[in-house]
């Protein structure tokens, strides 16, 4: 089993949709939550970071953690064909000062015009 | 800041060559990690430096993979000699904290 689960997708939705995509993992030690997003051809690059649980919230784009599920989500409301890209979570424990990442799969997301 | 910079963009070699790919950190960060991304196994995190010095190179899948980072601002992985199942695109990130900011990849390919 890997420590990160993620539904690689493709996921297909109308512009204007809300998404939701989701990670689980598996370390309880887990305290850190990133979630990247990659266009194609390009490096990931940082969209949310959470530590320990609880919501956050950016524009359109709120990410939640569930520790006791072992649990996070990214919610995209009213959805525009330029998020369209790959969504990867990522996590780290407390521990690792450098900061070391465990990261998902990865969903790829399309929205159409 | 110009980012993490990594070269070449894309590189095409034959079987049993030489292959080094560069990156250059954002400076102040004192994480270096090298990474590979295909589409059958994701993002698969190679070595990770702290401070210069290697920490884990547990994911470096062969002796023919080698890294190093001679100073703060300068890492290179090598493949000698490489194969075609190497073709990947290989980023290099670099962190401060959590969280990493990642250069735009070489994109490899070995015929």
């Amino acid at each position: 089993q890997k420590e990160v689960e993620q539904d690689p997708g493709p996921l297909s939705v109308p512009e204007g949709a809300i998404v939701s995509l989701n990670c689980t993992y598996s370390n309880s030690a887990f305290q850190y939550f990133m979630w990247y997003r990659q266009y194609s051809r390009k490096g990931p690059e940082l969209l949310m970071y959470t530590y320990s649980s609880g919501n956050k919230e950016d524009g359109r784009f709120t990410a939640q953690v569930d520790k006791s599920s072992k649990y996070i989500s990214l919610f995209i409301r009213d959805s525009q064909p330029s998020d369209s890209a790959t969504y990867l979570c990522a996590m780290s424990d407390a521990s690792s000062n450098t900061g070391k990442l465990i990261f998902g799969q990865g969903t790829t997301l399309q929205v159409k015009p | 800041d110009a980012g993490v910079i990594q070269s070449p963009r894309h590189e095409v070699t034959e079987m049993g060559q030489e292959v080094t790919l560069r990156c250059k950190p954002i400076s102040g960060h004192n994480s270096l990690f090298w990474y590979r991304q295909t589409m059958m196994r994701g993002l698969e995190l190679l070595i990770y430096f702290n401070n210069n010095v290697p920490i884990d190179d547990s994911g470096m899948p062969e002796d023919r993979f080698s890294a190093k980072m001679p100073n703060a601002s300068f890492s290179t992985l090598k493949i000698q000699p490489s194969e075609p199942r190497d073709s990947a695109v290989y980023f290099c990130a670099s962190s401060f904290s959590p969280g990493y900011t990642f250069g735009s990849g070489t994109r490899l390919t070995v015929v």
